[in-house]
């Protein structure tokens, strides 16, 4: 069976620090992966999606970058964090036209 | 350009009461809809989904919803509500084709006994 994991849990990291936020999927090839934030315990932000390696579909311009290095690994990277950065971070995947399936969540928070 | 709206931020019912979350979407073409749902800290677990068929989907913990093509909705349903149903609740839709989820602002359920 497919399982999605997300390191860290928890993360707390001061404004100007470099994030890398790490997402992997078991049990499946070629996935697609999202990077959603959550903010407040509320709607979910899409924020980046891969349809492969290499491939990254950014929607919201901002501080944060994506990048796909393996077909099964998302990563999600700041340079210098800022405030506003603060927020649940959730990777999905999916194996086409069907349910995305979550991951258990980063939360962060800048201080 | 796909979306979907939550209409309520807030729903409260009492214990063994039925229950519904509404949702209403906007898509281009044939809709793929999907409820989530998501417990404090935790990420969100998939519910259900109509892609094509019977209009009443069945779906996890006793959840269904019912598509509505004329009314372009897509409302979450349960006959007896259960304490522990309690939690925030996501509909989502997709055009057909490789594309993302769009997800609605979420909908808290608080379930009373």
């Amino acid at each position: 069976s497919q399982t999605i994991h997300q390191w860290p849990a928890t993360l707390v990291q001061p404004v100007g620090s470099p994030l890398s936020l790490e997402c992997t999927v078991e049990g499946t090839s070629n996935p697609n992966l999202y990077w959603y934030r959550q903010a407040a315990g509320r709607g979910l932000q899409l924020l980046f999606y891969s349809v492969g390696i290499g491939q990254i579909s950014s929607e919201v311009p901002q501080n944060l970058s994506a990048s796909r290095p393996q077909d099964r690994q998302f990563i999600l990277s700041s340079k210098k964090l800022l405030l506003s950065d603060s927020g649940f971070y959730l990777c999905a995947w999916t194996p086409g036209q069907n349910e995305q399936f979550f991951g258990p969540g980063t939360r962060l928070t800048v201080l | 350009a796909q979306s979907v709206a939550q209409p309520e931020d807030q729903v409260n019912v009492a214990e063994g009461n039925p229950l519904t979350v509404k949702c209403t979407y906007s898509v281009s073409g044939n809709p793929y809809l999907f409820w989530y749902v998501q417990y404090p800290n935790r990420g969100l677990q998939f519910l259900l989904k109509y892609i094509t068929g019977d209009n009443l989907v069945k779906g996890s913990y006793g959840f269904e919803a019912e598509f509505n093509k004329s009314q372009t909705s897509f409302h979450l349903k349960k006959p007896s509500a259960l304490v522990s149903d309690s939690a925030l609740y996501f509909c989502a839709v997709r055009a057909a084709g490789n594309t993302p989820l769009v997800f609605g602002k979420g909908t808290r359920l608080s379930v009373i006994a």
